[in-house]
């Protein structure tokens, strides 16, 4: 595709559900990565992956925090037992490949848990 | 904690005046440092990335950054702002350890009057 593309772009969640946020990035593009941002602050790093592989999932804040990349395209965000803090906009961004490329980014999926 | 700054959180400008947004960072290796954009209801853009060469980066729309190593800084300015520039600028930074995620600052609001 053109870009990244994120669905859905909003969710609207109870306290306690499972949620599947998708991220389908640039054609080719081997590194694909997951950012959080809360409201008044910087996009916050999740996890990224080279390939189908998560290379750095330091920034998950805990294993309520899933994310797969099966075929090393398409991947999927996944939070159970959500919480009212989970509430953010979740980002993807893809590059060409992991090392120092720039990132591209997907519009978000606006998360509200309430 | 090694960290991103950006000082001023909100800035108002009147057309034709000149911009400076600061941005710090704490990481002590080699760094690549980059400034996105944000406009409003727009999804991240690259504006501009420093990698390595000539401290002095040329962006897109008039922007350039300056990369100050002794000062650990990579300003972001330009010369003369319109009112499209209204948007949130984010500096970023991504430490050369091998990853690639990038560290964000909370961002800068610049606001163009007319």
């Amino acid at each position: 595709g053109a870009g990244v593309s994120q669905t859905p772009s909003n969710k609207v969640t109870e306290k306690g559900k499972y949620v599947e946020l998708r991220c389908d990035p640039i054609s080719g593009h081997t590194a694909l990565y997951w950012y959080r941002q809360s409201l008044g602050q910087g996009p916050e790093f999740l996890i990224y992956f080279q390939g189908t592989g998560a290379a750095d999932d330091s920034g998950l804040p805990n294993d309520r925090f899933f994310a797969v990349r099966p075929e090393g395209s398409v991947s999927t965000l996944k939070i159970q037992r959500t919480e009212r803090g989970d509430s953010a906009v979740y980002l993807c961004a893809s590059s060409p490949s992991y090392n120092t490329d720039t990132q591209y980014f997907g519009p978000g999926t606006r998360l509200t848990v309430l | 904690a090694q960290s991103v700054s950006q000082h001023n959180h909100h800035v108002i400008l009147s057309e034709a005046a000149s911009l400076e947004l600061g941005c710090n960072y704490s990481y002590g290796g080699t760094v690549n440092l980059f400034w996105y954009v944000q406009y409003p209801g727009q999804h991240l853009q690259l504006l501009l990335k420093y990698f390595s060469g000539d401290p002095l980066v040329k962006g897109i729309k008039g922007f350039e950054a300056e990369f100050i190593k002794s000062k650990f800084s990579f300003n972001l300015r330009k010369p003369s702002v319109q009112w499209s520039d209204t948007a949130e600028y984010f500096c970023a930074v991504n430490p050369q350890t091998g990853a690639n995620n990038l560290f964000f600052g909370t961002g800068t609001r610049l606001t163009v009057i007319p």
